[in-house]
């Protein structure tokens, strides 16, 4: 079935630096979401990439859909102590269904003030 | 509007007891989920129900049950608890149509099996 591989599995940062966490996928998605997990929370919708090429930005935050829409990418600005929590990526379930997700496994991303 | 809500909050089961976790969603969407999140495994999907009077397998369906009682409502049952089925389950919610399906999760149930 479809995977969406998520690289690295956690990330650990000095305030003040960047971050990225990248989602590969072995076929073409026809988009792609985010969502974030605050600890000890639940998963929270960031943004969806649709076209080839899209690069979409939230304030410090910048997401990309590769050009063959097989990869996409998220780079934090600057981090913030708020911005500690999982990051997951995730694309249409298996045969392309609009009705469900797979999500990757998620970037722990944690930030030393 | 809450949004998506689940209970209970918090569950400590003994092997072989039996459950229903609840959830409901105010925002008349049509799919429902049900996901269970593992250390370092992400988010597995156990059932979802892409319409009010279907459901149907996820990745990880076997030892649950689920219903859609109606638009609103969708509830998973462990009719067996096991040890393996200790985590934390996520209900979720979405429009469901066309490619404007983001997720909209509820709060999760915390569900210990000993």
């Amino acid at each position: 079935g479809q995977q969406v591989m998520q690289i690295p599995q956690y990330q650990h940062v000095q305030e003040g630096e960047d971050f990225t966490t990248y989602c590969n996928s072995s076929t073409t998605l026809s988009n792609i979401q985010w969502y974030k997990q605050r600890p000890g929370g639940h998963p929270v919708f960031l943004i969806q990439l649709v076209k080839s090429g899209e690069v979409k930005k939230q304030k410090r935050l910048t997401f990309q859909f590769g050009e063959a829409k097989k990869n996409s990418s998220l780079h934090i600005t600057a981090t913030q102590t708020t911005d500690v929590g999982t990051y997951f990526c995730a694309g249409p379930g298996s045969g392309g269904s609009n009705y469900k997700l797979t999500f990757g496994k998620g970037t722990l991303l944690t930030v030393n003030p | 509007n809450a949004g998506v809500t689940q209970t209970p909050k918090f569950q400590v089961l003994k092997t072989g007891q039996s459950m229903t976790l609840q959830c409901a969603q105010d925002m008349n969407h049509n799919s429902m989920y049900w996901y269970r999140q593992d250390p370092g495994m992400g988010l597995r999907l156990i059932y979802y129900s892409a319409s009010e009077g279907t459901t149907d397998k996820g990745e990880v369906p076997n030892g649950y049950n689920v219903s859609r009682l109606n638009k609103r409502e969708f509830s998973l049952r462990l009719e067996s608890a096991a040890p393996s089925q200790t985590s934390v389950y996520f209900c979720a919610s979405s429009v469901g149509t066309g490619l404007t399906y983001e997720q909209y999760f509820g709060p999760g149930t915390r569900l210990t099996v000993t």
